[in-house]
């Protein structure tokens, strides 16, 4: 177990439909990053926050939105949920470097999301 | 889009044998790593292993990076039933400050006891 948890754990929505989700990253760890895995594919980069700020960004539409707060957890937002957006979501985290290159990322369980 | 690419996509072998698993990339890294994953949930770190590094072990686990052919091999030896899992190799690219992965689609490895 990393530490990293996410809610919820599986999730039902409707085409159309505006989802949240949720990630507290592990004790000290400063930087969130969110990933999409279809079924039968690798993980894919969605967005990185580090410090409250967005911090790269896959190829992911604006629809694909999130936050990070002051206690560095995390939210994904996903707005206008198309069927193809049912897939696993895996945050990350990371702790702080001390001026080197952050390289570790410690993984949640993921939240499986399936759009109708 | 994946940068990584391994091979073979689907692996099964007998306890106690070895499992070698590769992996492909095409654009330049910081570094390679290798994560299991179980039955669709969250991803386990395994093993990393910078550009300027050729090889090395960390328990039953073995890696090697050839940068100039970019491709890495992911070796366990003595496998156990409890390694079926799926296996994937992402790729660090060397900017920014902190690791954003870039993953293959994974091999799924069975064990068979």
């Amino acid at each position: 177990e990393t530490g990293v948890t996410q809610s919820p754990t599986h999730l039902i929505k409707t085409r159309g439909q505006q989802v949240t989700l949720r990630c507290s990253s592990q004790s000290g760890h400063n930087t969130v990053s969110w990933y999409q895995q279809a079924l039968g594919q690798g993980p894919q980069f969605i967005f990185q926050y580090y410090r409250e700020e967005e911090n790269g960004r896959g190829n992911f539409p604006p629809r694909f939105s999130g936050l990070q707060f002051p206690n560095y957890s995390s939210e994904l937002n996903v707005n206008a949920l198309e069927l193809d957006d049912s897939a696993l979501y895996l945050c990350a985290s990371s702790p702080p470097t001390s001026g080197g290159y952050q390289e570790t990322q410690y993984f949640g369980p993921g939240t499986r999301l399936l759009v109708l | 889009s994946q940068q990584g690419e391994e091979d073979p996509q689907a692996l099964s072998i007998q306890e106690g044998e070895n499992a070698t698993m590769n992996c492909s990339y095409k654009t330049s890294i910081n570094n390679l790593q290798w994560y299991r994953q179980n039955s669709g949930r969250g991803l386990v770190h395994l093993i990393l292993i910078r550009s300027n590094e050729r090889e090395k072990h960390s328990g039953r686990l073995r890696v090697t990076l050839d940068t100039s052919k970019k491709s890495s091999s992911l070796l366990i030896t003595a496998s156990r039933a409890a390694d079926t899992a799926s296996y994937f190799c992402a790729t660090d690219p060397p900017t920014g400050a902190n690791s954003k992965l870039t993953f293959g689609k994974g091999i799924t490895l069975s064990v068979r006891p």
